[in-house]
């Protein structure tokens, strides 16, 4: 199975600055990389797929990067409504697997 | 708009059996896959397997292939996912989640919480 490491597992920040969180794969999987933000008490929310493509209805400032092993879902100045969880999530082979988690949470 | 509108919170009994459900509107269900994927709470997510409503393939993880059972009834546009042989380990959220071709995950619903208890 391909295992997802996300770093750091706590970030804390306050509103404005800008963050990138990390999720490396312990395998190559080109770019099917997908990051989710989940919200204490509800589902998770898709973020950005296949790395660095945007989603509809997703604020700007949420941009992904990379390719191989080494994935970065960047923070452009974030807001209050931020402070949540993201998860990474590979799709390149069965089974689907998620990396653990990098909580943001305020400074 | 895209909904997936998940059964409720079950309290079962060790060793029983348990069938979740979700209902899907607003897409056309035979046009996505549909996962189920597992929560402990505060923790990380795990993938249970999929299904595919247009011909009923499945694809689960090796962990859950004696766990859960994928099932579709595309007369009613619901994914179903029956849980056998219930255990503490089992006692956490359940989501049921939709995918267009590789397996990225653009709808979620709501969570089902399960207790297994005596």
């Amino acid at each position: 199975d391909i295992v997802l490491t996300q770093s750091p597992a706590t970030l804390s920040v306050t509103p404005g600055e800008s963050v990138s969180l990390s999720c490396r794969a312990s395998q190559g999987i080109s770019t099917s990389i997908h990051w989710y933000q989940q919200k204490s008490n509800e589902s998770p929310r898709l973020l950005i797929k296949f790395a660095s493509q945007s989603i509809s209805g997703i604020p700007s400032r949420f941009s992904g990067s990379g390719s191989g092993t080494d994935f970065t879902l960047s923070i452009n100045r974030v807001e209050s409504e931020d402070f949540s969880v993201y998860f990474c999530q590979q799709s390149y082979n069965l089974p689907r697997t998620f990396g653990g988690g990098t909580k943001l949470e305020l400074k | 708009q895209v909904r997936l509108q998940q059964s409720g919170t079950e309290l079962v009994k060790p060793g029983s059996s348990l069938k979740l459900s979700c209902k899907a509107s607003g897409y056309t269900f035979t046009d996505y896959a549909m996962h189920w994927v597992k929560q402990r709470p505060g923790q990380g997510l795990e993938w249970i397997g999929f299904i595919l409503p247009w011909n009923g393939v499945t694809g689960y993880n090796q962990k859950f292939k004696d766990k859960a059972t994928l099932t579709v009834d595309t007369s009613s546009n619901t994914a179903y996912m029956e849980l056998s042989r219930l255990t503490s380990d089992d006692s956490v959220v359940y989501y049921c989640a939709r995918s267009v071709g590789q397996g990225v995950m653009d709808a979620w619903g709501q969570g089902a919480s399960v207790t297994v208890s005596s």
